[in-house]
Formats: structure tokens, C-alpha cells, sequence
């Protein structure tokens, strides 16, 4: 067991759906994270949270939007995804983005695009 | 652009036989490094992490190597078990200060025969 915890495990969605992908800790961890990750590959970083704020975008299409609604809970919101969108979608926090510290990675969501 | 990438993308090893996983950077600002384990069906799983003004960590049965000079980074697990077998993957902080991007190298899948 993590102390990321992600909700769903699974999600299957259409082209024109919208979903959410959840994500928490009560680990008192100020920095939180999303990565993607294809089959075979590393995980990839989509997003960074620096105390409830924004810090990193990596270019990421705006069909995701995530929200920190406060420092335990991280959102991804999904719409109008593709196919190609279809990954495991990995949670992290950690003590703090500008401390060098070890991520803490929850079990994934893994969405299939249909 | 700079990345981290491994030597091996498999290792395949004898149960009780010690394993070395190995892993190049290209960085030099680099300033932290993380080895994670990642299981089927699971997220990253921290092992251990090293810091660049260190040359080597210890842990339980996993040693870190970090080599500044060639810019090679290197996990040993000694007594390799059945319940080791994964893909391994470092990491490294690519920028320091209020920036922390973490990114992952290509991974290594490790098989320990029994």
C-alpha cells in the first residue's frame, strides 16, 4: 500500500466525456505532481503544485486541467481527450518542491481513451 | 536536449547472485538522484536517493554509487531475490532552487531466475 492514494484504478471514457482523476495524501507533503506513463516508458512529468500554486506546466494540452483544491488533494480534470491520451496516469507528492526529497508515487489511474 | 539514460534496458540474474544497474546522465547541474522500483500494475517505489556532493549511500541490501567525473550513477543489490524483479529507474532533479523536475532515465527490467 502508498500513502498516494488514487481514485479510480481504472476509468474507461469516450472522446467527449468529462472525468476527474483524484489524488491524495495526508503525508503533510507541500508539493504534489502529475506524470503520464505510456507502456514501457518512463513516467513523464505533466504538472507541479508548490503549495497549493501552479509551478509547473510541462506544455501540457489543455484538455487536462488540473486543481489543487487544498495541500492534501490534487484534481486532474479530463475533456475531450484522444486516443493517444490512454496511459497510466501517476500521482506524487513530496516535502516540498524546492527541497531536494524523494517522491512519493500513489498506484496510477490507468485510462483507456475510447 | 540532456537526458538520463541506462546502459541496459534488461538484466537477468540467479536468486542470491548480487545485481548492478547502471545508469548515465548528461547533466552536470544535476544535483540529486533517485532510484525507484516499479512493479506490474503499480506506481515508482522510492529505494534510495543520493545527493551530488556524496560518491556513495548505503541502504538495506542496495548500495548507490554516484561518479561525478563520467557522470554515472549505479544501483547494487546484493543477494538479488525472486521479489526484486522490476523495472528500475533513476531519476534526477535536472534543476535546483524553486524548480524540481524530476526526470526518469529509460529503465532497466530486471528478472531474477530462481
Amino acid at each position: 500500500d502508498t500513502e498516494v492514494t488514487q481514485t479510480p484504478k481504472h476509468l474507461v471514457m469516450g472522446m467527449t466525456n468529462k472525468k476527474s482523476l483524484k489524488c491524495e495524501q495526508h503525508m503533510g507533503h507541500r508539493a504534489m505532481y502529475w506524470y503520464k506513463q505510456k507502456a514501457k516508458k518512463p513516467p513523464e512529468l505533466m504538472f507541479v503544485y508548490s503549495y497549493e500554486k501552479l509551478s509547473i506546466n510541462e506544455s501540457v494540452p489543455s484538455r487536462f486541467s488540473p486543481e489543487c483544491p487544498n495541500s492534501s488533494l490534487l484534481n486532474l480534470h479530463l475533456h475531450a481527450l484522444q486516443p493517444e491520451d490512454s496511459a497510466l496516469y501517476l500521482c506524487a507528492s513530496s516535502q516540498g518542491a524546492g527541497w531536494n526529497s524523494p517522491l512519493h508515487f500513489g498506484n496510477g489511474t490507468r485510462l483507456t481513451v475510447t | 536536449g540532456e537526458s538520463v539514460g541506462l546502459h541496459l534496458p534488461t538484466l537477468s540474474v540467479q536468486e542470491g547472485d548480487n545485481s548492478i544497474i547502471n545508469c548515465a546522465y548528461s547533466n552536470s547541474a544535476s544535483d540529486y538522484f533517485i532510484w525507484y522500483k516499479q512493479e506490474s500494475g503499480k506506481g515508482p517505489q522510492f529505494i534510495i536517493d543520493i545527493r551530488s556532493n556524496m560518491d556513495k549511500r548505503q541502504g538495506q541490501r542496495v548500495t548507490v554509487l554516484l561518479n561525478k567525473t563520467v557522470k554515472h550513477l549505479s544501483l547494487q543489490i546484493a543477494a538479488t531475490q525472486p521479489g526484486d524483479s522490476a523495472v528500475y529507474f533513476c531519476a534526477e532533479n535536472m534543476e535546483g532552487g524553486s524548480n524540481y523536475k524530476l526526470t526518469f532515465g529509460k529503465g532497466t527490467l530486471l528478472t531474477v531466475n530462481p
